[in-house]
């Protein structure tokens, strides 16, 4: 089955914890996103990376950081320098180019406790 | 600001009816994307139309794009419960230039 898979579904996350985010994907995809959804908003970008070994900050990167040391693999860590980590988080996926398709993840839904 | 902006903000219909959800967005684009998500989990990604498209087909979906106005619709025919999700569209330049709006939820009763 081809697809993209993050794990966990949930997490908890105590205050001054940092906490990694697994995102998986065998689509042979390029490109790879992390995007943060509050509760009636749309998704923001958080970091993305477009080959292996280099990503870019996205427009909400501060207290996050991510790697990309293989293709199929683009974790996000969330670190204890993000004030308000309560979030859904999606990871996606997609081919490079200007008119191309995103592939996400079922999405991990982080709390603080 | 967010480039695309869906209206209205939450749909509740009866099943059977048709669903009509409406996009507007700011700046030029080559493409516009929607996609559907259902709660709690990631977003699927329904059809894409280019800018040099008008209207585009997909089963019980029927998408429209006017460039003119900067606004795109998505219709549902004959919605079912099944179709209860909230729904995005997409607009920009592909991959992390693409920009997604606030969603509309949609709510369709049996």
């Amino acid at each position: 089955d081809g697809g993209i898979t993050q794990s966990p579904k949930y997490l908890f996350r105590k205050e001054g914890q940092n906490v990694t985010l697994s995102c998986e994907q065998n689509l042979n995809h390029d490109a790879m996103y992390w995007y943060r959804q509050d509760p009636g908003q749309g998704l923001r970008l958080i970091y993305y990376s477009q080959i292996v070994n280099d990503f870019q900050k996205g427009d909400i990167a501060e207290g996050y950081s991510v790697s990309r040391e293989k293709k199929e693999s683009f974790p996000l860590t969330v670190t204890s320098a993000q004030k308000n980590p309560t979030a859904f988080y999606l990871c996606a996926s997609s081919t490079t180019g200007m008119i191309t398709e995103a592939f996400f993840g079922q999405g991990t839904r982080l709390t603080v406790v | 600001s967010q480039q695309g902006e869906e209206d209205p903000q939450a749909l509740s219909i009866q099943e059977g009816e048709n669903a009509t959800m409406n996009c507007s967005y700011k700046t030029s684009i080559n493409n516009l994307q929607w996609y559907r998500q259902n709660s709690g989990r990631g977003l699927v990604h329904l059809i894409l139309i280019r800018s040099n498209e008008r209207e585009k087909h997909s089963g019980r979906l029927r998408v429209t794009l006017d460039t003119s106005k900067k606004s795109s619709s998505l219709l549902i025919t004959a919605s079912r419960a099944a179709d209860t999700a909230s729904y995005f569209c997409a607009t920009g330049g592909g991959g992390f230039k693409t920009i997604f709006g606030a969603g509309t939820r949609l709510f369709v009763k049996a």
